[in-house]
């Protein structure tokens, strides 16, 4: 079984301030790890994925996030702030390898950016 | 349009009636999942559908909820007798190949559920 936390249901930044949404992870099996962010009044859209390759993932709109498997953890940061990112922020984990359920994707409770002028 | 669609995107009913709320995927895609979104509580899985194969149901909460869908394409998330807790966002999505880890999910835009 897996599941994520994510640190904050609030985050408020200063436009051109460092963004860093939180997210850490537990799962059986090496997993896959995803950000998805979703706007006001719309679905979720895919940000970033993590599927075993390098362990820095770069994304849209210049998002990142770093796998770090000895804390358990797939943070996003972002390095300057922009008002457009204001959004609900969700990662998620499904587990890896063949068979078995690795099509379900277990999300956090998601964490909402507010970013100040 | 291109997207996933959902319909309807609010719909408001009473206590003990009974809801459908359709999703058509993006043309192609094989995979086709259902999510329930509640207020700070994040997305809930509820069913999976893979092709021809037999749909995953252990999210559902309750045997008031089924899912079918029809010839590959279109699926329809029926509620009945609904409840009060039932009230949510409930979440489309398609996807090309078989799950998350190897392929991006597309979602649609919800259907808002509001039990009185």
């Amino acid at each position: 079984a897996q599941s994520v936390t994510q640190l904050g249901s609030h985050v408020s930044v200063s436009e051109g301030a460092l963004v860093l949404l939180r997210c850490n992870y537990s799962s059986s099996v090496p997993p896959y790890l995803f950000w998805y962010v979703q706007y006001p009044n719309q679905g979720l859209q895919l940000l970033l994925k993590y599927t075993s390759a390098a362990t820095l993932v770069k994304g849209i709109n210049g998002f990142e996030a770093e796998f770090k498997k000895s804390e358990t953890s797939f943070h996003l940061t972002k390095p300057s702030a922009h008002m457009s990112d204001a959004a609900e922020y969700f990662c998620a984990v499904s587990a890896a390898g063949s068979g078995g359920s690795n099509y379900k994707l277990t999300f956090g409770k998601g964490t909402l950016l507010t970013v100040n002028p | 349009g291109a997207g996933v669609s959902q319909s309807p995107s609010n719909k408001v009913t009473e206590k003990g009636k009974d809801v459908e709320l359709r999703c058509d995927p993006i043309s192609g895609h094989t995979a086709l999942y259902w999510y329930r979104q509640s207020l700070g509580q994040g997305l809930e899985f509820l069913i999976y559908f893979q092709g021809n194969s037999a749909p995953d149901k252990s999210g559902l909460p309750s045997d008031r909820f089924s899912a079918e869908r029809t010839g590959g394409s279109v699926s329809t998330l029926t509620i009945q007798r609904t409840q009060q807790e039932d009230s949510a966002v409930y979440l489309c999505a398609s996807s090309l190949s078989l799950g998350p880890g190897t392929g991006e999910l597309f979602f649609g835009e919800g259907s808002r559920l509001t039990v009185l």
